[in-house]
């Protein structure tokens, strides 16, 4: 069974940049059954779909986020990372990665617990 | 990129009742819709994927319908742990979307 474990500083100052990493067990991250994924949720409110890579076919981003977003994967260390630049008060969020599982079709079958970044100064 | 439109936004239900949420997108993706439920300071929990499969280990009073563009998520017989919110999300094409959930409460 995959686990997900998100790990980062819960506080980023306004502009500087933001990075998380995934660390995946049960699994591999070269695995090219699966997209690795991050959402966020700010405080109250939705979900928000922020991009997700593959081993092979690469990454992929929300339009939004994609001059500021890179996500990358780590072999080695079987994790994936997240790296989010220039960042405002509105990008204060629980952050999730997960696994999104591909076949016949794409779902998110696996997540991270969870941890919450505040920008502030 | 694909908007997923959610509703209602709430809903006020009982214990036994039957609850349906739609969720439309903004161009046809086929099948490739899931659901999950989220409670208060959890990740969310995959129900259904491909429209209308049931993930292992979801009560089969979770259904899911649809294609193309508009979707429904049926609970039927309501339990007291179902109160939570529901999304909707395509993987149709990158990127990926949600839908902007439903709260289902007493």
């Amino acid at each position: 069974q995959l686990q997900l474990q998100e790990s980062g500083p819960g506080m980023v100052k306004p502009s500087e940049t933001l990075s998380l990493t995934c660390t995946v067990s049960g699994s591999s991250v070269s695995s090219t059954s699966y997209y690795w994924g991050w959402i966020r949720q700010p405080p109250g409110k939705g979900l928000e779909w922020i991009g997700a890579i593959h081993y092979s076919a690469g990454s992929f981003y929300k339009s939004s986020l994609q001059s500021r977003l890179t996500i990358s994967v780590d072999t080695s260390e079987n994790q994936f990372s997240l790296k989010l630049g220039s960042v405002t008060a509105a990008d204060t969020a629980t952050y999730f990665c997960a696994s999104y599982f591909y076949d016949n079709n794409v779902y998110a079958d696996y997540w991270g617990q969870g941890t919450l970044v505040t920008v502030s100064s | 990129d694909i908007q997923m439109t959610q509703s209602p936004s709430s809903v006020s239900a009982s214990v036994g009742d039957r609850v349906t949420i739609t969720c439309r997108a903004s161009q046809g993706i086929r099948s490739w819709l899931a659901w999950y439920q989220q409670k208060p300071g959890k990740a969310p929990k995959l129900l259904i994927y491909g429209a209308s499969n049931l993930q292992v280990g979801v009560p089969s009073r979770f259904s899911g319908s649809g294609s193309g563009t508009d979707f429904t998520l049926t609970i039927r017989n309501l339990q007291p742990e179902d109160f939570a919110t529901y999304y909707c999300q395509q993987a149709d094409s990158f990127p990926f979307s949600f839908g902007g959930g439903t709260r289902v409460e007493i």
